[in-house]
């Protein structure tokens, strides 16, 4: 399978403690997207890496909510001191853009569920 | 910032064609796409459009119209298979990198 992985599929946890997700790309893509989604809502933008530059987070962000992309490849996301408002669908996306203005077309990876008790 | 709207919900009759409307809001504007979303499921892309006029894959088809901030995604001869949840998005260049924003979907109910 070339498509995007994640890793756990389902994440249940207390609150108060630390989780990180794992997200393997398709290999030749150099963009790399984090998103939230919950029921009934569209993907809410996390951050995103070009290869392993980070180049924005939202603002909306908490800070305890951090992201790596090491060496251009996969990428952790990791949530800390979590809290039940974190509850929601994690879903990384990667694509190959070749510069501004071009399409982009976003592959999803099938998420991980976080459910924070 | 960023904003896109779209209607929460629309149902159609199974072989129908249905229209989909987003209107968006940005200072950097490259482009519009198109995602589906099948319950559980992953989204998947549909369409983009950087310029405006209407681009067309199968039963699938998607306008833009940059003046008017305003785009449409189109399905025709509608298959229950089709209900989903549809999803506009953005590529926004308004903070200096080029990212995809979405909207919050409209749910598309297929009756036979």
């Amino acid at each position: 399978d070339t498509g995007v992985s994640q890793d756990p599929r389902h994440k249940i946890t207390k609150r108060g403690q630390n989780v990180t997700f794992r997200c393997d790309p398709i290999s030749e893509h150099n963009r790399l997207y984090w998103y939230r989604q919950t029921l009934g809502q569209g993907p809410e933008f996390l951050t995103y890496f070009q290869n392993e530059a980070q180049l924005e987070k939202s603002r909306l962000l908490s800070d305890r909510f951090s992201a790596e992309r090491p060496k251009g490849s996969f990428s952790t996301l990791e949530i800390q001191r979590t809290e039940q408002g974190d509850s929601a669908m994690y879903l990384c996306a990667s694509s190959s853009v070749p510069g501004q203005g071009l399409n982009e077309k976003l592959f999803f990876g099938s998420g991980t569920q976080l459910s924070v008790l | 910032g960023q904003s896109l709207e779209q209607p929460s919900e629309v149902t159609a009759v199974e072989g129908a064609i249905v229209q989909i409307n987003c209107t968006y809001q940005t200072s950097g504007f490259y482009g519009l796409s198109w995602y589906q979303q099948h319950d559980g499921g992953a989204p998947t892309f549909l369409s983009y459009n950087a310029l405006d006029g209407l681009e067309e894959t199968g039963r699938f088809s998607s306008f833009l119209s940059r003046s008017d901030s305003y785009g449409y995604l189109l399905l025709q001869e509608l298959q229950m298979k089709d209900s989903a949840s549809y999803f506009c998005a953005v590529r926004d260049g308004s903070t200096g990198g080029f990212k995809t924003i979405f909207g919050a979907g409209t749910r598309l109910f297929v009756k036979a």
